[in-house]
């Protein structure tokens, strides 16, 4: 059964950084292309970074450029997400999600809350 | 950026049929732009139900169909049962690597 866990998620000061993990089980996960995708409270998701299964080919949202690092241990069968600059409204439920073929998007892990406030 | 818009709610009799839309502030909507659909219940994760304009994953209801419509992507739901009543979210990929979701669709089954 595939399973995608993150964690690390928690109560942040503004200009704080913060490590999200998924952990992956149930599957190769050196084979599959790897998303973020986050949900401020009571919003829409919104795109945050991909990663190819080589980590070869990364993307990010303009929103998060240059202050978030996308990052993978496909010995550790791991997805991160290191959050730096921390501001207000990064503030919201991050998403991990699992490619497969042409989709990004094939399996949802559960989240983890990311809340920025002093 | 671009943004994608889409209807902010939409109400569907049981049994009956609903089409959702997702338009792109850059004009048409083509198969280039890779159109997905999901739902999200409440307090859940989002599951994808369509991927590239069309296709189903495995456990996509038969009573879903995705497809391009009036230089839209479309979701349509034929038959509505309760256990649809969710957000529908449609995303668009665009050049560079980037992807846009809309803005959510509350669809109630009423």
């Amino acid at each position: 059964e595939v399973q995608l866990v993150e964690s690390g998620g928690g109560l942040v000061q503004p200009g704080g950084s913060l490590r999200l993990s998924c952990a992956a089980s149930g599957f190769t996960f050196s084979a599959y292309s790897m998303t973020w995708v986050r949900q401020a409270p009571g919003k829409g998701l919104e795109w945050v970074s991909y990663i190819n299964s080589g980590s070869t080919t990364i993307f990010y949202a303009d929103s998060v450029r240059g202050r978030f690092t996308v990052s993978r241990d496909n010995a550790e069968n791991s997805l991160y997400l290191q959050m730096n600059g921390l501001r207000d409204q990064d503030t919201a439920v991050y998403y991990c999600a699992r490619g497969e073929g042409s989709s990004w998007f094939y399996y949802w892990g559960q989240g983890t809350l990311v809340t920025v406030s002093s | 950026q671009a943004v994608v818009t889409q209807e902010p709610s939409l109400t569907v009799s049981p049994g009956g049929t609903v089409t959702l839309t997702c338009g792109s502030s850059t004009g048409a909507v083509t198969s280039g732009h890779y159109p997905y659909w999901l739902q999200q219940k409440p307090g859940q994760a989002p599951r994808t139900l369509i991927y590239d304009t069309t296709n189903k994953h495995s456990w996509t209801p038969a009573r879903f169909s995705g497809s391009l419509l009036g230089g839209k992507a479309a979701l349509t739901l034929s038959g509505a049962q309760p256990e649809d009543e969710a957000e529908y979210y449609c995303l668009l990929s665009y050049s560079g690597g980037a992807v846009v979701f809309g803005g959510g669709t509350k669809l109630t089954v009423l």
